[in-house]
């Protein structure tokens, strides 16, 4: 099954102590991302990659770094993480960032930062 | 910049009846729009993708259109059920912002039975 997969799906952890949001698609696509939801603000897109070793900055970077060293994995690493990255965070992956290509989303990580 | 609108941000209506959500965008240089579903605290599950060359798209009860020079689309749903309760988000996918998703704020609908 053609699937995007985070984990964890709950985190809660103290301002701080450094964390790790794991993303996995199967469907070898090229283009991921990581965005927040907030209310209010809706989803904005964090970082995103166009392939392996390619990572650029989206509209709210601030706070977060990313790797790609597998086409497959995305993760996204907050390493002081602040309360005000308490957000529902996804992950999303497509073929490519051009023309036809659907969006596949994960399930979300729902963050708590105390 | 693009900016993409979602107009009602809430829409209750009673079983039955069919709808209509809108969905304007700013930059019409998109290469598509999707529409999502999103339940209360869950994913994101993709409704319909519509290609920038494309007038509309359906998959069973719904029906979602695009017009480019107007920078507007829609998402009929035909015979709403309780079960359509969800919020609805539309995202259109740019030539300019790398691939980035922009979303509106969302349409929450409820049906009641």
């Amino acid at each position: 099954e053609a699937q995007v997969t985070q984990n964890p799906r709950y985190l809660i952890t103290v301002t701080g102590k450094k964390l790790t949001v794991t993303c996995s698609q199967n469907m070898n696509h090229e283009y991921m991302s990581w965005y927040r939801q907030d209310p209010g603000l809706g989803l904005r897109q964090i970082y995103y990659s166009m392939n392996v070793e390619v990572t650029d900055k989206g509209d709210v970077p601030e706070g977060y770094k990313v790797s790609r060293k597998e086409k497959r994995n995305f993760p996204l690493i907050l390493e002081s993480p602040s309360p005000n990255q308490t957000s529902l965070y996804f992950c999303a992956s497509s073929l490519s960032r051009t023309g036809g290509t659907e969006a596949f989303f994960g399930q979300g990580t729902r963050l708590t930062v105390v | 910049k693009q900016e993409v609108t979602q107009i009602p941000a809430a829409l209750s209506v009673p079983e039955g009846e069919n709808l209509v959500l809108n969905c304007s965008f700013t930059d019409s240089a998109i290469y598509n729009l999707q529409w999502f579903r999103q339940d209360p605290g869950k994913g994101l599950t993709s409704l319909l993708l519509i290609q920038s060359s494309q007038r509309e798209q359906t998959s069973g009860r719904l029906n979602a259109s695009l017009d480019k020079s107007s920078g507007r689309s829609t998402l009929y749903i035909a015979a709403s059920q309780p079960g359509d309760s969800a919020t609805y988000l539309c995202a259109g996918r740019g030539g300019t912002s790398y691939g980035k998703l922009t979303f509106g704020q969302g349409t929450i609908l409820t049906v009641h039975p």
